[in-house]
């Protein structure tokens, strides 16, 4: 059972350039999210999902894209790359409870991204 | 803004000693939950408590919950060297999605 897979794990970028970072999950969860983690700053919540063909804005989503044509599937692009951006980059999966909440998010082992 | 904040930022002790760390929050919560990361490694779930819940345990992992408080704590008894990572509280919203993390805390625990 893969879980979360996420690729590239390493990235390095010019100022400028775009890119587009993978998120796939064999669990069929309706959840999927991304997140950046950045020193001293925690987990900053990006985007995320609760089905295929529904996305939200999180904390910080200005830069990024993101779409869910499957279930499996939450690609988060970058459309301008900049210096900013320079993080590690974390995708979740999770099931909906009934009770309008989110259950225990599993973590892909991240994507590291520089921008020069 | 972020909804889970952790204290102490970080906390060092001897093997065998029991660990406390705290988390608050500011809104209303489904659910809060505690997760552990290693040095390079995607998050890891250890925890999850729901708002109707006050106390839950797992293994040497004891969680509280004060909802009244905004604030939930974890307690890591008999520690290990291997528990040395980073601790994070995730709060979950009344909507679906808004699960979001403080800065963690850097616990150290010493042979």
């Amino acid at each position: 059972n893969a879980g979360v897979t996420q690729t590239p794990k390493f990235q390095v970028l010019k100022t400028g350039q775009s890119m587009t970072l993978q998120c796939a999950q064999d669990m069929n969860h309706e959840y999927m999210s991304w997140y950046r983690q950045d020193p001293g700053m925690g987990l900053r919540l990006i985007h995320y999902s609760v089905g295929a063909g529904i996305t939200d804005q999180g904390e910080v989503p200005n830069g990024y894209n993101v779409s869910r044509s499957t279930t499996e599937d939450f690609p988060l692009r970058l459309l301008s790359a900049a210096p900013s951006q320079t993080s590690v980059y974390f995708c979740a999966s999770s099931y909906l409870t009934s009770g309008r909440g989110t259950g225990e998010l599993f973590f892909g082992e991240g994507s590291r991204l520089t921008v020069l | 803004s972020q909804q889970g904040e952790e204290d102490p930022q970080a906390l060092s002790i001897q093997e065998g000693e029991n660990a406390t760390m705290n988390c608050s929050y500011k809104t209303s919560i489904n659910n809060l939950q505690w997760y552990r990361q290693n040095s390079g490694r995607g998050l890891v779930h250890l925890i999850l408590i729901r708002s109707n819940e006050r106390e839950k345990h797992s293994g040497r992992l004891r969680v509280t919950l004060d909802t009244s408080k905004k604030s939930s704590s974890l307690l890591i008894t008999a520690s290990r060297a291997a528990d040395t990572a980073s601790y994070f509280c995730g709060a979950g919203g009344t909507s679906y999605g808004k699960l979001t993390f403080g800065q963690g805390t850097i616990l150290t625990v010493h042979p």
